[in-house]
């Protein structure tokens, strides 16, 4: 299986400041015949679903702000949110969809300072 | 919109079947170019893709639980289901059914129903 790794496990930033979120695979997740990025990053806040922030690891879902970006090749992954806003606290996950089994990161906890 | 719904019994007894359902709506679950998947996040802890399902009943599972786990479509009702069988108090979990989208990937997963809480405990 890739293992995926984020770091840190918790984040506390202050509101207006870039939060920094970083995520690596065991094995590279870049597809070289179309090169993209197997890596997704998730949003799950309290009591609801994840939700898709950034697919093929830098590409904005629809609807979701521009202060969240997603950058990154091969096995090293991050999620820039820039401008942290109180509405951003909730617990962020990468995933691969390289190589089935699927697999997530530990997910990273973002709070306000 | 799509949207999806799990239902099923919220405690299970160890050693027992764990049966779910995932409702979907706003789309046909008979479509092609789509997966439907159940996964679980245990409590405090990450996601587990448990496996998917597509067009024409095919399915793919996660090698950990491959032995304990069917999934299955019920294109009648625009279903799909979740069996788990001999459960024990590690399957306790949320689980939850997801979609994922052609324009971004097999695996990478856009829509989510709401999850349910499934213990385990005698």
């Amino acid at each position: 299986d890739i293992v995926m790794t984020q770091s840190p496990d918790s984040l506390a930033v202050s509101l207006g400041e870039r939060a920094t979120i970083s995520c690596k695979s065991s094995q590279s997740i870049l597809n070289s015949s179309n090169n993209k990025n197997y890596l997704v990053w998730y949003q799950q806040k309290p009591g609801q679903p994840p939700k898709q922030l950034i697919y093929w690891a830098s590409t904005r879902e629809s609807g979701v702000p521009d202060r969240f970006s997603g950058s990154g090749s091969g096995t090293d992954f991050t999620l820039t949110i820039s401008g942290l806003q109180a509405e951003d606290v909730a617990v962020y996950f990468c995933q691969q969809h390289f190589d089935r089994p699927f697999t997530f990161g530990q997910g990273t906890n973002l709070e306000i300072k | 919109q799509v949207q999806l719904q799990e239902s099923g019994p919220g405690l299970v007894k160890p050693s027992q079947t764990l049966s779910l359902t995932c409702t979907v709506s706003g789309a046909s679950i008979s479509r092609r170019g789509y997966h439907y998947s159940w996964i679980r996040r245990h409590p405090g802890r990450g996601l587990e893709w448990i496996g998917y399902i597509y067009y024409g009943g095919n399915t793919q599972y996660n090698p950990s639980l491959k032995s304990r786990v069917t999934i299955s479509l019920d294109t009648s009702k625009n279903q799909f289901s979740l069996e788990m069988r001999s459960v024990t108090a590690a399957d306790t979990a949320v689980y939850f059914c997801a979609r994922d989208d052609d324009s971004s990937g097999i695996g990478s997963f856009d829509c989510w129903g709401q999850g349910t809480l499934v213990t385990v405990s005698s």
